[in-house]
C-alpha cells in the first residue's frame, strides 16, 4: 500500500468549483482506479484506466473527469456538475494478468467536503 | 457482468468467538477472490485472497473457502479480537486481460470484549 499516495488528505470545495485529487503510484502498475465511498457505504467505481492515455467510465462517472498522461499518475477532477461530492475518495492500482502480483492496492484516500 | 452479494451486512460477536462472512458471485468465469479489511477512516487493505484452483487458504486466524460449483466464498475469522472490528469487503474478478474488481457491499464486524 505504501506505493500509492493521494493528496490532499482533506479538500474543501466551494459551490461551482472544480477540484482535482491527485493519485501517484510507484509500483509500475498498468491499471489504476478511482472509487467513491460515502459514510457507512461500500466502494463505487468512478473511472478506471488500463493503460496510459486510455480510461473507461465506471458506475458513477457523471460529474467527474480523469486523465492518464503518465503511467504513475491518475488525477481525478470533481467538476461543478457533481452536485453531491462530499465523500471519501480512494485511488487504487494493480497489475492485471501478473499471477501472484495482481493484488490491488489502495491509496490512503482524500476526504472531500463541500463548504 | 459480474455481481457480488455479501452477507451479513453487520455481525456482532464476543471476543474469542468465530466470525463467518459469506459472498456469492454470478460469473462462473471469475477466478480471483480477495478480501479487504477497512478500519474506520482508513484505506481498505488486503487480508487474504484465493484463486479458483484451490478450495481453501489459511493465514493464522483467517481462512477463506471457495465453492466454485455453488459460486460462493467465505471468510472465516477464528478467536476474534477487538482489533478485528472493521468493515470487510469481498471481491471477485475474471482475471484475464484487463478487468476490474467487483466488490461486495461490505460487512461491519464488531467484536465485543
Amino acid at each position: 500500500d505504501g506505493g500509492i499516495t493521494q493528496s490532499p488528505k482533506y479538500l474543501f470545495r466551494k459551490e461551482g468549483q472544480n477540484v482535482t485529487l491527485s493519485c501517484e503510484q510507484n509500483l509500475n502498475h498498468d491499471a489504476m482506479y478511482w472509487y467513491r465511498q460515502d459514510p457507512g457505504q461500500g466502494l463505487r467505481l468512478i473511472y478506471y484506466s488500463q493503460i496510459v492515455n486510455d480510461f473507461q467510465k465506471g458506475d458513477i462517472a457523471e460529474g467527474y473527469s480523469v486523465s492518464r498522461e503518465k503511467k504513475e499518475s491518475f488525477p481525478l477532477t470533481v467538476t461543478s456538475a457533481q452536485k453531491n461530492p462530499t465523500a471519501f475518495y480512494l485511488c487504487a492500482s494493480r497489475n492485471p494478468g501478473q499471477g501472484d502480483q495482481e493484488t490491488q492496492y489502495f491509496g490512503p484516500g482524500t476526504r472531500l467536503l463541500v463548504l | 457482468g459480474e455481481n457480488v452479494e455479501q452477507h451479513p451486512s453487520t455481525l456482532s460477536v464476543q471476543e474469542g468467538d468465530s466470525a463467518v462472512i459469506k459472498c456469492t458471485y454470478s460469473d462462473s468465469a471469475s477466478n480471483y477472490f480477495p478480501w479487504y479489511k477497512q478500519e474506520l477512516g482508513k484505506r481498505p487493505q488486503l487480508i487474504i485472497d484465493i484463486r479458483s484452483n484451490v478450495g481453501e487458504k489459511k493465514d493464522q486466524r483467517i481462512a477463506v473457502t471457495l465453492n466454485k460449483t455453488a459460486k460462493h466464498f467465505s471468510l472465516h475469522i477464528t478467536e476474534t479480537q477487538p482489533e478485528d472490528s472493521a468493515v470487510y469487503f469481498c471481491a471477485a474478478i475474471k482475471d484475464t486481460g484487463f478487468q476490474k474488481l467487483v466488490f461486495g457491499t461490505g460487512t461491519r464486524l464488531l467484536v465485543s470484549p
